[in-house]
Order: C-alpha cells, then sequence, then structure tokens
C-alpha cells in the first residue's frame, strides 16, 4: 500500500518556540493532504485540509496564523506550530488519499511536548 | 448531529473469538465512503476495510468483514478469530463524497482489549 512519512516523530521543544513537521507521500503524489491532532484517549480531530499550490482550508476554530501549513510540491506538505504553548502539545498526524484507490493512508505521527 | 457515533469506548473479548465493533453514521449524501482504522499504542492509523455506499455486498478483508446496513445507517466492523495483537483503539470514519478533497469524519473510538 501507499506509504506516508512525517518527521519527526518525537518533538520536545520550549514554549514560544516554533516547530515544523513534515509529511511526505513516498510513492504516490498527492494533491490533498489533511492535518489532524489527537489528545489522549481522544479521537482524531481534522485541523485543516492542505492542497497543493493554494492556500489551506481551516477547520473551525483552528487558528490558521499559530498552524501555518504550506503544501509546496505534489508528497510534502508542511505544518508549522508557530510560538508553541503547552496546550498544543498533542499528537499530529497527516495523511494522504492516493488517486488510485479511496483510503486515505496516514502518516505515522508526530508526538509534541511543549515545556 | 455526530456525523460518526461509536457507542462502546471499551470492549473485552477472548482470544479466538469474534467481536463486533458498533458504528451508526449520519449523512444525507448518497455517496460516501466507511472507514475502519485500527490505532495501536504506537499511535499509526492502520487502515482495515473500506466500504462503498453503493457497494451491494459486505466488504471483507480477511479476519475483518464490514457489516453494513444501509437503512440503519450502521456500519458494524466484525472481527473473527480475535487475536491478542488486534487489542488497540478502532475508529470508524466516513468521508462524504468521492471527491478528493473531502474530509473525513471520525467517531471517538472503541478500545479492544482481547484477553488470553
Amino acid at each position: 500500500g501507499a506509504v506516508v512519512s512525517q518527521h519527526p516523530s518525537r518533538v520536545i521543544c520550549k514554549s514560544g518556540t516554533s516547530v515544523k513537521i513534515e509529511c511526505r507521500s513516498l510513492d504516490f503524489q498527492a494533491t490533498t493532504m489533511f492535518w489532524y491532532r489527537q489528545f489522549p484517549k481522544q479521537s482524531l480531530m481534522l485541523m485543516a485540509t492542505s492542497n497543493e499550490g493554494s492556500k489551506a482550508t481551516y477547520e473551525q476554530g483552528v487558528e490558521k496564523d499559530k498552524f501555518l501549513i504550506n503544501h509546496a510540491s505534489l508528497t510534502l506538505s508542511t505544518l508549522t506550530v508557530t510560538s508553541a504553548h503547552p496546550e498544543d502539545s498533542s499528537f499530529y498526524i497527516c495523511s494522504a488519499r492516493d488517486q488510485r484507490g479511496h483510503e486515505q493512508f496516514f502518516g505515522p505521527g508526530t508526538r509534541l511536548t511543549v515545556l | 448531529a455526530q456525523k460518526i457515533t461509536q457507542t462502546q469506548p471499551g470492549m473485552f473479548v477472548q482470544e479466538k473469538e469474534a467481536v463486533t465493533l458498533d458504528c451508526t453514521y449520519d449523512t444525507s449524501d448518497q455517496s460516501y465512503g466507511l472507514f475502519w482504522y485500527k490505532q495501536p499504542s504506537s499511535g499509526e492509523m492502520i487502515f482495515l476495510i473500506y466500504q462503498g455506499s453503493y457497494d451491494e455486498q459486505n466488504a471483507t478483508e480477511g479476519r475483518y468483514s464490514l457489516n453494513f446496513q444501509k437503512a440503519r445507517k450502521s456500519a458494524n466492523l466484525v472481527i473473527s478469530a480475535s487475536q491478542l495483537g488486534d487489542s488497540a483503539m478502532y475508529f470508524c470514519a466516513m468521508r462524504e463524497g468521492q471527491d478528493n478533497f473531502n474530509k473525513f469524519y471520525f467517531g471517538s473510538g472503541t478500545k479492544l482489549n482481547v484477553k488470553p
């Protein structure tokens, strides 16, 4: 099946710093990628839809100036958490849909801890 | 209204027995897709099975089958012959429409524990 990678898998940072998370589709082109966050023992909540070559579409309640998304190529989308605070600590997961099939393929996730 | 409802926060099943995880959905679209994902403690989301709204037969993938009852808007996952490695969180999800940009709606999940 299609493979989606995320980097880094785990990051710890100080409050006030910015953190960039990369999401790559390794063996297919993804015009659309999705970014989710997941708090412990909760479901995945969609943050934004990332479209190659255009601005991301953010879900209600998600601050677009805080969570910057860039989808510069058909295989790479980045999420930057700007001026991170402890409440931003979460598990961030990206996904991409392989146009050959129906399912979305998820990256392995990035666990962000803000001290 | 919730798009996807999973009413079982946790389930126990004896190894080698079958278990059914419930999922109901809410949509007014005629075209939609239903998915089940497994999330072990490592956090990765593992795709299990897909059912399209126009599919007449229930989807099956190895030990996984999806009991699709369109009129009742339910898409229960059946795992046969449970294994210890099946212990994980299971999420039901729905995508409305067929377009590439259509987002997924996830249920709250069911934590399955397989007992030896």
